[in-house]
């Protein structure tokens, strides 16, 4: 069990520009999670995966944000024309399936807008 | 929706003086409840976990009991250490269309001086 690996750790860019970050889940974990987390706030959720499958999207993923699993492993979230508010720490989390079954964090990467 | 409410930090403690962290929740559903840990500079980690009623989770000298009856979810130590010095999350998975995606609350700063 290596963890949950995140990349790049930091990423600073200037408004306009996209950016994709890249997440790779605990190997045996099917269900893969995208959080958004703000200075001083809780993580907020972005969007899941079972296996390959997109199951669910927040109202705080707006057209510009994508997100991508191919093939149930890696998952990379995409912003496209970065806004000064997409400025926050993007985690991500891996378990397998169950209420019960705990999520596995990354470190996170964390975006810093220009 | 779901909500989480923790006791508003930051908390500053003594060395060896006993914490508590009051957390209570909203759910539609029979929610899991998690107490998720992050030290400075590092991703948030598990610190405990209950999946049903009268549960009591525990780990490190850190516990908490699921109360359905307050909605409650304490998490409560009796002896603190300088090492227990970080943030604290309360969250909540509910299994409502099989999603499981984590309700934060807004943690708690825990300061623990020698």
């Amino acid at each position: 069990d290596t963890g949950v690996s995140q990349n790049p750790r930091h990423k600073i860019t200037k408004r306009g520009q996209n950016v994709t970050f890249r997440c790779d889940p605990i190997s045996e974990h099917n269900r893969l999670y995208w959080y958004r987390q703000t200075l001083g706030q809780g993580p907020e959720f972005l969007t899941y995966f079972q296996n390959e499958a997109q199951l669910e999207k927040s109202r705080l993923l707006s057209d510009r944000f994508s997100a991508e699993r191919p093939k149930g492993s890696f998952s990379t979230l995409e912003i496209q024309r970065t806004e000064q508010g997409d400025s926050a720490m993007y985690l991500c989390a891996s378990s397998l399936d169950g209420g019960d079954q705990p999520q596995h964090f990354g470190d996170g990467t964390r975006l810093s807008i220009l | 929706g779901n909500s989480v409410t923790q006791m508003e930090g930051p908390v500053t403690l003594s060395e060896e003086a006993f914490l508590t962290i009051n957390c209570t929740y909203t759910a539609t559903g029979y929610p899991s409840l998690f107490w998720y840990v992050q030290y400075p500079g590092e991703g948030l980690q598990l610190l405990l976990k209950a999946t049903k009623a009268d549960d009591k989770g525990s780990n490190k000298g850190f516990e908490a009991t699921y109360r359905k009856e307050t909605t409650s979810f304490h998490l409560e130590k009796g002896s603190v250490q300088v090492s227990d010095s970080a943030v604290y999350f309360c969250a909540l998975s509910d299994g409502g269309g099989s999603n499981y995606k984590l309700t934060f609350g807004k943690g708690t700063l825990l300061t623990v001086n020698p």
